[in-house]
């Protein structure tokens, strides 16, 4: 059963807009979040992420948000460019010292087309 | 150039036959993982290791095993592939854990089993 879930499948943005991306989770033990941007034939980057004692992460044009209480995280990119054109792979894992095992569960990715 | 390796890139092999996927890390990482991608799943965690000698299950471990005898390499082994294990598999590897450290991504390993 997938404990993170990304609903989108696919985003098209126009160049210079907001592009957000959702992704829920199920899994109240998780307490960190990442986000990875994966382009054609290449492994996955890392992006961005979020402990749960935040609600919010800014990095650049990189912003992630957090909503605990609705199980839900979203990735804002401001200005949206072409070369953010990729998949976007949200993450959770759950504390070590919690769970004993350090998973990473992955959502099923959303593909991001900016249009110049 | 700090990196992961993966080999082979491209694979075809049939089913029943054993195979390695080699990846190796230059960053003196502690942690290494194993995952594979597939359409409408995302990727999933098959092993990680925590250091030498220390591996355990991620999300779908089943038909795969690892080995991690020295810090730098981590090959994942499918000792009898089946058609259902043909996927795109990602290697990485991180300084202190994966979940709240960055990972490093080797370029994958595309695999069919026929």
């Amino acid at each position: 059963d997938q404990q993170v879930k990304q609903n989108s499948p696919s985003l098209s943005v126009q160049e210079g807009r907001i592009s957000i991306l959702n992704c829920d989770y199920t899994n109240s033990m998780f307490d960190y979040f990442l986000w990875y941007k994966k382009y054609p034939a290449e492994g996955p980057t890392f992006l961005i992420s979020i402990s749960s004692i935040k609600d919010k992460n800014e990095d650049g044009r990189f912003t992630v948000f957090l909503n605990k209480s609705a199980k839900h995280l979203s990735l804002h990119i401001v200005p949206s460019q072409p070369g953010d054109s990729a998949v976007y792979f949200c993450a959770a894992s759950a504390d070590i010292s919690q769970t004993g095992a350090n998973n990473l569960f992955f959502g099923t990715g959303t593909r991001l087309t900016v249009i110049p | 150039e700090a990196q992961v390796t993966q080999n082979p890139r491209y694979l075809i092999t049939v089913t029943g036959k054993k195979l390695t996927v080699t990846c190796s890390q230059n960053m003196n990482h502690e942690y290494m993982s194993w995952y594979r991608q597939d359409p409408g799943l995302g990727l999933r965690q098959i092993y990680y290791s925590m250091n030498v000698e220390v591996t355990d299950k991620g999300d779908v471990p089943e038909g795969y095993k690892v080995s991690r005898k020295e810090k730098r390499n981590f090959p994942l082994i499918l000792e009898s592939p089946s058609p259902n294990q043909t996927s795109l598999y990602f290697c990485a590897s991180s300084l202190w854990g994966f979940s709240t450290d960055t990972q490093y991504f080797g370029p994958g390993t595309r695999l069919t089993v026929l």
